[in-house]
């Protein structure tokens, strides 16, 4: 079967790390592009990063230099390495997988909630 | 940066009725690189249209889409009861890559 599988998160307080782990079954991560994405409580959705290559790497403003993706191909695993984080870190985080030549993620994992509070 | 504006906010319609969503950019985005999601209250985002209009596996043809430049629609041609849920666009933007939604639109029961 094709599908995602996320974990890691958990409570964790404000100035801690965590590290995600996203799953693939049923195809090869190194033959794809993936991203995180997280939604705080009753918000919308926010892209977090991007792994292409393992030199071509991309995040957004807010998560900088704090977060870091990788990918462990022997394993077929995606993961965010989150440092330093903060109370509006507090989200589901989600991977998902992309379509080449095209901007969408057609492919999504079920989501894990990282919450952020003393 | 571009910025994605999904109107309007919440949509109340019936079962049966057609529904229409908009998202207008702040500037021109590529047809390639513009998608729908549909999500439910729990639940992961759910692939329903990409490259402006191109259905998704497994999505029912009561799902459209269209647009260019900077103004795109989803239709739901006739609304079942399943089809009450949040929907998002979002964009591909390069250089450096990112990935932006909007702020998506409720569509619920009137």
């Amino acid at each position: 079967e094709v599908q995602l599988v996320e974990s890691g998160g958990g409570l964790i307080q404000p100035g801690g790390s965590l590290r995600l782990s996203c799953v693939a079954s049923g195809f090869t991560v190194s033959n794809t592009y993936m991203s995180w994405f997280r939604q705080a409580p009753g918000k919308g959705l926010e892209w977090v990063s991007v792994f292409y290559t393992a030199t071509t790497i991309y995040y957004a403003d807010s998560v900088k230099g704090r977060f870091t993706i990788s990918r462990d191909d022997s394993k077929n695993t995606l993961y965010l390495q989150m440092n330093s984080l903060r109370a509006e870190d507090t989200a589901v985080y989600y991977c998902a997988r992309g379509r080449p030549n095209y901007g969408d993620y057609f492919l999504w994992g079920q989501g894990t909630l990282v919450t952020v509070s003393s | 940066e571009i910025v994605l504006t999904q109107s309007p906010g919440t949509l109340s319609l019936s079962p049966g009725e057609r529904a229409t969503l908009s998202c207008r950019a702040s500037q021109s985005v590529s047809s390639n690189d513009l998608a729908w999601y549909q999500q439910k209250r729990g639940q992961a985002p759910r692939l329903l249209i990409y490259g402006t209009s191109n259905r998704a596996t497994g999505i029912p043809d009561r799902f459209g889409g269209s647009g260019s430049g900077t103004d795109f629609t989803l239709t739901i041609s006739r609304l079942e009861p399943e089809d009450f849920a949040v929907y998002y666009c979002q964009q591909y933007s390069g250089s450096p890559s990112r990935y932006i939604f909007g702020q998506g639109t409720k569509l619920e029961i009137k």
